[in-house]
């Protein structure tokens, strides 16, 4: 059955740091998205891209995220300077269209020390 | 007010136990409907979509009443193994909020021998 795969699994960096978080969406899937939940708290919503642009992104989603699809199959998440505060389990997410079931990877545990 | 809302819980039932989730989303306008489960530590994983007419997977039926704009979910025979959170998940699925998901905090069970 095909996935979504998520690396690293878990990252752990300094406060300031840049990280890169990849996602690799089911194969015929066209629309990605990122979300996290802080510990103990609900999923939220970051951004979906559609079509090499972002379609929608919240108010979390500031100017230090951004999102990238590099190539045919990966889809990354980059946070330019890390804050104690994104410390979080970051989820990517795939789906044929925007209203059909999204399928989640297993995660990628960030803690910024 | 919170886009979808849940009883926390826990709830802790013996095996074999109907056990009924209730939910409720603040905007009329949502159109999809959906439960996933959430083991600890895990990434959510779709259980079932939600429709208007209701909706049954063997031990699991979903219910949806867009008046009340309530959502629930019922499991019978319940086993140890739906041991997890339990996820009520909207989309609004119009115009610029397409794809994005609203997640509520969940509901915890918990099934003991």
């Amino acid at each position: 059955e095909p996935e979504v795969t998520q690396t690293p699994s878990h990252q752990v960096t300094q406060m300031g740091q840049e990280v890169i978080l990849r996602c690799v969406p089911i194969s015929n899937h066209l629309y990605f998205y990122w979300y996290r939940q802080i510990l103990g708290q609900k999923v939220e919503f970051l951004v979906s891209f559609y079509n090499n642009e972002i379609s929608e992104k919240s108010e979390i989603f500031d100017d230090q995220f951004s999102v990238e699809r590099p190539d045919g199959s990966n889809f990354t998440l980059k946070i330019r300077s890390t804050k104690l505060e994104d410390s979080a389990m970051y989820f990517c997410a795939s789906s044929g269209t925007s209203s059909e079931t999204q399928y989640f990877g297993p995660g990628t545990r960030l803690l910024v020390l | 007010r919170k886009e979808v809302e849940q009883d926390p819980g826990p709830f802790n039932v013996p095996e074999g136990a109907t056990v009924a989730f209730n939910c409720t989303y603040s905007n009329s306008a949502s159109q999809s409907f959906f439960w996933y489960r959430q083991d600890c530590r895990k990434e959510p994983k779709l259980l079932m979509s939600v429709y208007s007419s209701g909706n049954e997977d063997g031990r699991f039926t979903a219910q949806l009443n867009r008046a009340s704009q309530y959502i629930s979910l019922l499991i019978r025979d319940s086993k140890l193994s739906d041991s997890a959170t339990y996820l009520c998940v909207v989309n609004r699925g119009r115009g610029s909020t397409l794809g994005r998901l609203y997640f509520g905090r969940g509901t915890q069970l918990t099934v003991w021998p």
